[in-house]
């Protein structure tokens, strides 16, 4: 059962460009939302993450928005650069009494052209 | 470098053949964390530990495999009779159980690959 749907599949933009990458969620018990950042052969880099208290978190050109009641999220990427280029991962988990294990949505491969 | 460390970083073996991977978490994380990565997809739960007891393990974690964290530090990952399914990247992950949010830091992960 997929528990987080993660979507496009695949993006691409030109530099300076604000990619949007969302997800969706069906467990209303999740209370953690990290996004993830990964290059090929590399493990996922944490880029930002959330709370299900807050609607929107800001860090850099990295910006989370949340919708508590559509059980959605997004990850936007300010002023764009090819750098960027990567797989882009959202996850869920349940913090409280729980494991915290992830559960990831299927990937975002985000092209970033000059 | 502080961060999470695997070894080895690439592993090929034949089927039937046994495997043992190493995690050494960032210092101070109590939580170890394995997860498994096929190709185009994302990481999946594996097995997780608090300091050294095991306390929940995937469906995913057949009988041939078998994970441990001895005294709470490293961890291993062993898989047993590998089978060309297995081959994967296997991907340790870290955290702290107190008053912050409780992030998960991946390591560099292990490809395996069974021929």
């Amino acid at each position: 059962q997929q528990q987080v749907k993660q979507s496009p599949q695949s993006l691409i933009v030109q530099k300076g460009g604000i990619p949007i990458i969302n997800c969706a969620y069906e467990n209303t018990a999740f209370d953690y939302f990290p996004w993830y950042q990964q290059f090929p052969g590399k493990g996922p880099a944490l880029l930002i993450a959330i709370r299900p208290d807050v609607s929107e978190k800001k860090e850099g050109r990295f910006t989370i928005s949340f919708n508590k009641s559509a059980k959605q999220f997004s990850l936007h990427i300010m002023d764009s650069q090819p750098g960027d280029s990567a797989t882009y991962f959202c996850a869920a988990s349940r913090r409280s009494g729980n494991t915290g294990k992830l559960i990831f949505g299927q990937g975002t491969t985000l092209q970033v052209k000059p | 470098d502080t961060g999470v460390s695997q070894d080895p970083r690439h592993k090929i073996t034949k089927r039937g053949q046994n495997v043992t991977f190493r995690c050494d978490p960032i210092s101070e994380h109590n939580r170890l964390y394995w997860y498994r990565q096929t190709l185009g997809q994302g990481p999946e739960f594996l097995t997780y530990f608090q300091n050294e007891a095991q306390l929940e393990k995937s469906r995913l974690l057949s009988d041939r495999f078998s994970a441990e964290r001895p005294k709470g530090s490293f961890s291993t990952l062993e898989i047993q009779r590998t089978e060309q399914g297995d081959s994967a990247m296997y991907l340790c992950a870290s955290s702290f159980s107190g008053i912050t949010l409780g992030e998960q830091y991946f390591g560099p992960g292990t490809r395996l690959t069974v021929t």
